[in-house]
């Protein structure tokens, strides 16, 4: 079935300065959600993106879907230490069930 | 405003024996999912619900059985655990409608010696 991937597996980020982490699929997606974990908890839902081209903020975090909904990505500006954890992407399939498929994650380590 | 929750929230067993995880939501949500959490491989769905007694199987069902009584509660039992089934396992839940979140509990740590 279809995988998105995520890159990069590991991010090391200095307090202040800004990243992103991307989700790319070979096939198109319906939507993309993003989720985040804190080390040690558990998922806790980000957003969900369905439009072609759609952005979403969410005060320092920025989510978009691309043109061809194949890929999506979220930029963080001025991280913080409260940043820290692991975001996930992942689709919904569109079948009855509506299974989430997970991307590997991105771990976020920030450096104060 | 109990949400989902999970028990326990951590256990050690042995090789062999039988071990349920129990989940319950208060949302009266739909839809359920078991998720077990391994490093470099993210999130894998074990077993999903859509409602009470329909439940299907997901990426990796081998060693796990569920059941759904009511729409409340849906335990996860290994029939016999094995090493390679420590993990860290999730339970989440979705109501209907458009907008898909799913919630997740706490979560289960489990050791299987």
């Amino acid at each position: 079935g279809q995988q998105v991937m995520q890159i990069p597996q590991y991010q090391h980020v200095q307090e202040g300065e800004d990243f992103t982490t991307y989700c790319n699929s070979s096939t198109t997606l319906s939507n993309i959600q993003w989720y985040k974990q804190r080390p040690g908890g558990h998922p806790v839902f980000l957003i969900q993106l369905v439009k072609s081209g759609e952005v979403k903020k969410q005060k320092r975090l920025t989510f978009q879907f691309g043109e061809a909904k194949k890929n999506s990505s979220l930029h963080i500006t001025a991280t913080q230490t409260t940043d820290v954890g692991t975001y996930f992407c992942a689709y919904m399939t569109t079948d009855s069930w509506g299974k989430l498929q997970f991307g590997a994650g991105t771990q976020v380590v920030v450096t104060p | 405003d109990a949400g989902i929750t999970q028990s326990p929230r951590y256990k050690i067993t042995e090789t062999g024996r039988q071990v349920t995880l129990m989940c319950h939501q208060t949302w009266s949500h739909s839809y359920m999912f078991w998720y077990r959490q391994d490093l470099g491989h993210g999130l894998r769905l074990i077993y999903y619900s859509a409602a009470a007694d329909i439940t299907d199987k997901g990426e990796v069902p081998d060693g796990y059985v569920v059941s759904r009584s009511k729409t409340e509660n849906f335990p996860l039992t290994l029939e016999s655990a094995t090493r390679s089934q420590t993990s860290v396992y999730f339970c989440a839940s979705r109501g209907q409608g458009s907008y898909n979140e799913q919630f997740f509990g706490p979560g289960t740590r489990l050791t299987v010696l």
